[in-house]
C-alpha cells in the first residue's frame, strides 16, 4: 500500500471548515484513500473513501487532486467533538478484505 | 455505534498470565481484523480472518493466537503475557465484498479491549 504524508497537528475554530491535506504521492491506479478518525482511545471512525472523484457525505467531503497524489478532508463545519487524530490511509479494496495500514496522522483540534 | 461489539472493555492480569478477548462482527461480515495500539507503536495490524479461515498476519507474536468461529465471532488468546503486552486491542469487520474494486470493504472498528498487564 501506499505510504501517506500528513501534518502532525492542526488546529481549527469551532463553526469553521476544517481542511486536512495528505500526500500520496506514490499511489498506484487501483488504491483507494481512505479516512478515519480516532477520538482519544476510542475505536477508530470510518469517515470517508474514494478512488478519483470527489466524494461526500453527511461527516466530511474527500477532494482527490486529478493526479490522486494528494486529497484533502474537509469538515465543513468542525464543532468541539470533531477533535480527534486523523488517518489517510492508501490501500487497495480486496475480495476477501485487506488490512490498515495507520501512520501517526493529523491531531485536529477544534477550539472554541 | 459501528456494530462491532468487543468484550471485555478493560482486563487487567500480571505477567505470564493467559487472557482471551472477544469480538463480535457487524451482521452479515465475513471478515475481522484484530489490531493492536501501544503507546510506542500505533495502531498495528495484527492478523486477519476471512469467513473461519487466516488470511493474513501482520505483527503478530507467537505468543497470541486468534480463530474465527462458525458463528464468524472471533477470539484473540494472548498468552505469557508480558508488561509490554499492555495495549489497547481493537476488533474491526468488514463485508469484504466481491464486486470489482471491493469499494465496499470498508472495516468498522470496536470500542477495543484495554489490556493492562501488571
Amino acid at each position: 500500500d501506499a505510504k501517506t504524508t500528513q501534518p502532525p497537528s492542526m488546529d481549527c475554530a469551532e463553526g469553521r471548515a476544517a481542511n486536512l491535506p495528505c500526500n500520496h504521492s506514490t499511489i498506484s491506479g487501483n488504491e483507494y484513500v481512505y479516512w478515519y478518525r480516532q477520538i482519544h482511545s476510542q475505536g477508530p471512525q470510518y469517515i470517508i473513501h474514494g478512488l478519483k472523484n470527489n466524494e461526500t457525505n453527511e461527516m466530511a467531503s474527500l477532494i482527490i487532486t486529478e493526479d490522486r497524489k494528494s486529497s484533502t478532508l474537509i469538515l465543513p463545519h468542525a464543532t468541539l467533538r470533531d477533535t480527534a487524530v486523523y488517518y489517510c490511509i492508501v490501500r487497495v479494496a480486496r475480495t476477501s478484505g485487506s488490512r490498515l495500514t495507520f501512520g501517526e496522522g493529523t491531531q485536529l483540534t477544534v477550539n472554541p | 455505534d459501528s456494530g462491532v461489539t468487543q468484550t471485555p472493555k478493560h482486563l487487567i492480569t500480571a505477567t505470564g498470565q493467559r487472557v482471551t478477548l472477544r469480538c463480535s462482527p457487524r451482521s452479515g461480515d465475513l471478515s475481522v481484523y484484530w489490531y493492536q495500539q501501544s503507546l510506542d507503536q500505533g495502531l498495528q495490524f495484527l492478523i486477519q480472518y476471512y469467513n473461519g479461515e487466516e488470511r493474513a498476519k501482520g505483527n503478530i507474536l507467537e505468543r497470541f493466537s486468534a480463530q474465527q468461529f462458525p458463528d464468524l465471532h472471533s477470539e484473540l488468546n494472548l498468552s505469557s503475557l508480558e508488561l509490554g503486552d499492555s495495549a489497547l486491542y481493537f476488533c474491526a469487520s468488514s463485508v469484504a465484498s466481491t464486486m470489482w474494486g471491493g469499494a465496499t470493504d470498508t472495516q468498522y472498528f470496536g470500542p477495543g479491549t484495554r489490556l493492562t498487564v501488571l
